[in-house]
């Protein structure tokens, strides 16, 4: 079945710093991928995705390449903010007409002035 | 917009009572998902609906969690009777057919006593 790992946190950086934080997914066909932030206290916000091999999204700074040859899709941002702080969600879209999502575990980021 | 609604957001119940969570999906969204989230599992899907149609419960945990979607704009999630190990957040998620990004409500913490 389809499965997503990434990167086990938590993650501190200080502000400015550069941020990976490392996805690969397990999957048959050509999934969608996504990553979600969730802020504290809120529930998750799609931040970017990508729908094919090489596809980047970006958003806000943050940036990601959907690499089927490894299958990865690692989250980056070359500097972050405190207001960044959050948990990060890769997630594995297995379309096919059943639109279920599969997260990861979520990486939690801290980001000190 | 107003988005994924849901209510209440914070519930404190004693071990053995009912509980019912409820959510408004964004209007048009044909999906509509129901999650839990703890420390110790991450984020589950719990049950799906597509156009008010259950289509897979497979992860409900047991026959005291139940879901209902009696019309497009209304969903309820109710656990009775309710234990302490169902504390959690519970997420409301919704989509349109065909596109699988997910837009998640501020989700219900729970706190069984």
């Amino acid at each position: 079945g389809n499965s997503v790992t990434q990167m086990e946190g938590p993650v501190t950086l200080s502000e400015e710093a550069f941020l990976t934080i490392n996805c690969t997914y397990t999957a048959t066909g050509y999934p969608s991928l996504f990553w979600y932030v969730q802020y504290p206290g809120e529930g998750l916000q799609l931040l970017l995705k990508a729908t094919k091999a090489d596809d980047k999204g970006s958003n806000k700074g943050f940036e990601a390449t959907y690499r089927k040859e490894t299958t990865s899709f690692h989250l980056e941002k070359g500097s972050v903010q405190v207001s960044d702080s959050a948990v990060y969600f890769c997630a594995l879209g297995s379309g096919a007409g059943s639109y279920q999502l599969t997260f990861g575990k979520g990486t939690k980021l801290s980001v000190i002035p | 917009d107003a988005g994924v609604i849901q209510s209440p957001r914070h519930e404190v119940t004693e071990m053995g009572q009912e509980v019912t969570l409820r959510c408004k999906p964004i209007s048009g969204h044909d999906y509509l998902f129901w999650y839990r989230q703890t420390m110790m599992r991450g984020l589950e899907l719990l049950i799906y609906f597509n156009n008010n149609v259950p289509i897979d419960d497979s992860g409900m945990p047991e026959d005291r969690f139940s879901a209902k979607m009696p019309n497009a704009s209304f969903s309820t999630l109710k656990i009775q009777p309710s234990e302490p190990r169902d504390s959690a957040v519970y997420f409301c998620a919704s989509s349109f057919n065909y596109v699988d990004e997910q837009f998640f409500g501020p989700g219900t913490r729970l706190t069984v006593l």
